[in-house]
């Protein structure tokens, strides 16, 4: 079975500051991983893929994240916070390429950036 | 392109009864998935569609159903409502015969059971 854990339900930090955020997962097969984030009241945005070509993934609105997989983590991180990046990030993993079938979420952190 | 679009956007009901959510896929996307989202937690996959059948499905009970229609739209119902229920509910539509396609969500349904 696959899960996913983000350790910080809450995240703040000042604009201009790094951002990181959390993922850990398991898997028992060789994950696919990804980055979601949601604006209130909003669908959730694809923000970036890891589908094992490279550990370190870039994604859009500057942010990338690393998989590893000796810590079995997949932190988001950014250099620079923005006062547009305020959002709930959530980490997923799935079993399958792409995006297609069941993909599992973690519960989320919500960032707050300070000016 | 038009994207994901859901209806209605917010919608309350009694427990009991039942209760019919829309979506109309992304232009050129044959696939559809539902998730759950409950207050404060992340999405949970409720099922999809490829090819007007069911196409996998997770851990909710046969009260939640579903319907693909030949132009890709699909609907999730549930029948016998319960306070439980209360959720954001979020359509995803994607294209099947592309592995790289990400799954490109809606706005969700907001439903409030009570």
């Amino acid at each position: 079975a696959q899960s996913v854990t983000q350790l910080g339900s809450h995240v703040s930090v000042s604009e201009g500051a790094l951002v990181l955020l959390r993922c850990n997962y398991s898997s028992s097969v060789p994950p696919y991983l990804f980055w979601y984030v949601q604006y209130p009241n909003q669908g959730l945005q694809l923000l970036l893929k890891y589908t094992s070509a490279a550990t370190l993934v870039k994604g859009i609105n500057g942010f990338e994240a690393e998989f590893k997989k000796s810590e079995t983590s997949f932190h988001l991180t950014k250099p620079s916070a923005h006062m547009s990046d305020a959002a709930e990030y959530f980490c997923a993993v799935s079993e399958y390429g792409g995006s297609q079938g069941n993909l599992i979420f973690g519960k989320g952190t919500k960032l707050s950036v300070k000016p | 392109e038009t994207g994901v679009t859901q209806s209605p956007t917010h919608l309350i009901k009694t427990r009991g009864q039942q209760v019919t959510l829309r979506c109309s896929s992304q232009s050129g996307h044959n696939t559809v998935s539902w998730y759950q989202q409950a207050l404060g937690q992340g999405p949970q996959f409720i099922f999809q569609y490829y090819r007007e059948e069911e196409n996998g499905r997770g851990n909710f009970p046969p009260r939640f159903s579903g319907l693909q229609f030949p132009n890709y739209s699909s609907e999730l119902n549930v029948n016998a409502l319960e306070l439980d229920d209360s959720a954001l509910y979020l359509c995803a539509s994607s294209l099947e015969t592309d592995n790289n396609s990400p799954l490109h969500f809606g706005n969700g349904t907001r439903l409030t059971v009570t």
